[in-house]
């Protein structure tokens, strides 16, 4: 299958830093990719869609100020999470689809934040 | 938007025995995949499966996309079955990604 690789895996942060979390498909290109948050015992939400060379589709409810995502490769989408607070600490995973026929999605080891 | 229910929402079985997990959706969906989320949150890609039956190993999936559901079933369950199991569906005309409410499963041993 595709891989898609995330980083870093775990982050601890201050209050009112700002994280930067790398999503990278490995061996295709994506001019797509998608950032889902998760909440402990939740499901996975959509949080915007990442297009190559285009800004982002944010979903209803996300701040696109608080999560700027950056698509400048065919390979790489980054997601900086602005000045956050505790309230940001959650899990954030990113995807991609190689085959826009099938749209088979692939996922990254997704990302740990703890804002202190 | 579309609506992905799963059922039940938590599972327990005793090692070997057999299971069905349910995916409801509300809409019409070009495409459908079951993850396995385990324990470290690492999301494993089961089945695409947009309509019909495939089988893996012990776990096979069907698609009726007519009726709006998908079953997943796990055979001789393992301790390693543990986990989050999600369906993903694509909304016909769009190319969003939603995820069900998930399964959440555990095999004592």
């Amino acid at each position: 299958g595709a891989v898609v690789s995330q980083h870093p895996s775990w982050v601890i942060c201050k209050s009112g830093t700002s994280v930067k979390i790398e999503c990278r498909s490995l061996d295709f290109q994506a001019t797509t990719m998608f950032w889902y948050r998760q909440f402990p015992k939740q499901s996975l939400m959509l949080m915007a869609t990442s297009n190559e060379g285009s800004k982002a589709t944010y979903e209803q409810g996300v701040e696109k100020d608080k999560f700027l995502i950056n698509h400048a490769s065919l390979t790489l989408s980054t997601l900086t999470v602005t000045s956050a607070h505790p309230e940001d600490s959650s899990f954030y995973i990113c995807s991609a689809s190689r085959d826009k026929n099938t749209g088979e999605l692939f996922f990254g080891e997704g990302s740990r934040l703890t804002v202190l | 938007g579309i609506q992905v229910e799963q059922s039940p929402p938590d599972l327990i079985l005793q090692e070997g025995a057999n299971s069905t997990l349910r995916c409801n959706f509300s809409d019409s969906v070009n495409n459908l995949q079951w993850f396995h989320q385990n324990p470290w949150g690492q999301l494993i890609n089961l089945f695409y499966i947009p309509s019909g039956t495939k089988q893996n190993g012990r776990l096979s999936a069907t698609t009726v996309a007519t009726e709006r559901y998908s079953l997943l079933y796990i055979s001789s369950s393992q301790t390693t079955d543990s986990g989050v199991y999600f369906c993903c569906v694509v909304t016909s005309g769009t190319y969003k990604y939603i995820f069900g409410t998930g399964t959440r499963l555990k095999v004592l041993a």
